[in-house]
């Protein structure tokens, strides 16, 4: 059963445009969420985190926006850059465990 | 900054034969945690290492082993291998590992194919 649910295998945005990335979690105990970028042959790098205490944590071009009544996150970025093409994992980690349980991606198109 | 180092990047294998994965954290980090993603699928957790002890377990098959070194360097070691065993395998690392909120910084990976 898929604990981390990213609904959208795809999602093509135009340069300037904001990109919304949607990620859905069924696990209650999860507590601190995460957004890796990942492109082709290289491992996943991280882009931003929220812990449960918060509902939106922002680092430059990149927000994170969690609701945790609705369980349910989302990555925005603005403005696009072509650069920014790539597969997104949205991943999900529990108080006390380590481990993260990865949703299984989305592949974003920003074209120029 | 230094990243987490993984080696080899590639390894071919044949059946039932055996293979060694290395992972090098990222200086001070003190956890590291092994991956597996097969095609089009997302990673999987194997294991992972705090201060050189297994600190969780995931679906790791039996034939797998891992630990981790006085030096903080991790070894994945794969045997009698099958062809469902090809996948590229992550490494990460981050600083602390028991809490459940550390940032994994993720290795470029190794592509393992087993034919």
């Amino acid at each position: 059963d898929q604990q981390v649910k990213q609904n959208s295998p795809s999602l093509s945005v135009q340069e300037g445009r904001i990109s919304i990335l949607n990620c859905d979690y069924t696990n209650s105990m999860f507590d601190y969420f995460l957004w890796y970028k990942k492109y082709p042959a290289e491992g996943p790098t991280f882009l931003i985190s929220i812990s449960s205490i918060k509902d939106k944590n922002e680092d430059g071009r990149f927000t994170v926006f969690l609701n945790k009544s609705a369980k349910h996150l989302s990555l925005h970025i603005v403005p696009s850059q072509p650069g920014d093409s790539a597969v997104y994992f949205c991943a999900a980690s529990a108080l006390g465990y380590s481990t993260l349980t990865f949703g299984k991606g989305t592949m974003l198109l920003v074209s120029p | 900054a230094a990243g987490v180092i993984q080696s080899p990047r590639h390894l071919i294998k044949e059946k039932r034969e055996t293979a060694t994965l290395k992972c090098y954290p990222i200086p001070r980090h003190d956890t590291v945690y092994w991956y597996q993603q097969g095609p089009g699928q997302d990673p999987q957790f194997l294991i992972s290492f705090y201060e050189k002890m297994q600190s969780d377990k995931g679906s790791i098959p039996d034939r797998f082993s891992a630990q981790q070194f006085s030096d903080y360097h991790s070894e994945l070691n794969m045997s009698s291998l099958e062809l469902g065993d090809s996948a590229l395998y992550f490494c990460a690392s981050s600083l602390g590992g028991l809490a459940g909120a550390e940032t994994q910084y993720f290795g470029p990976g190794t592509r393992l194919l087993v034919l």
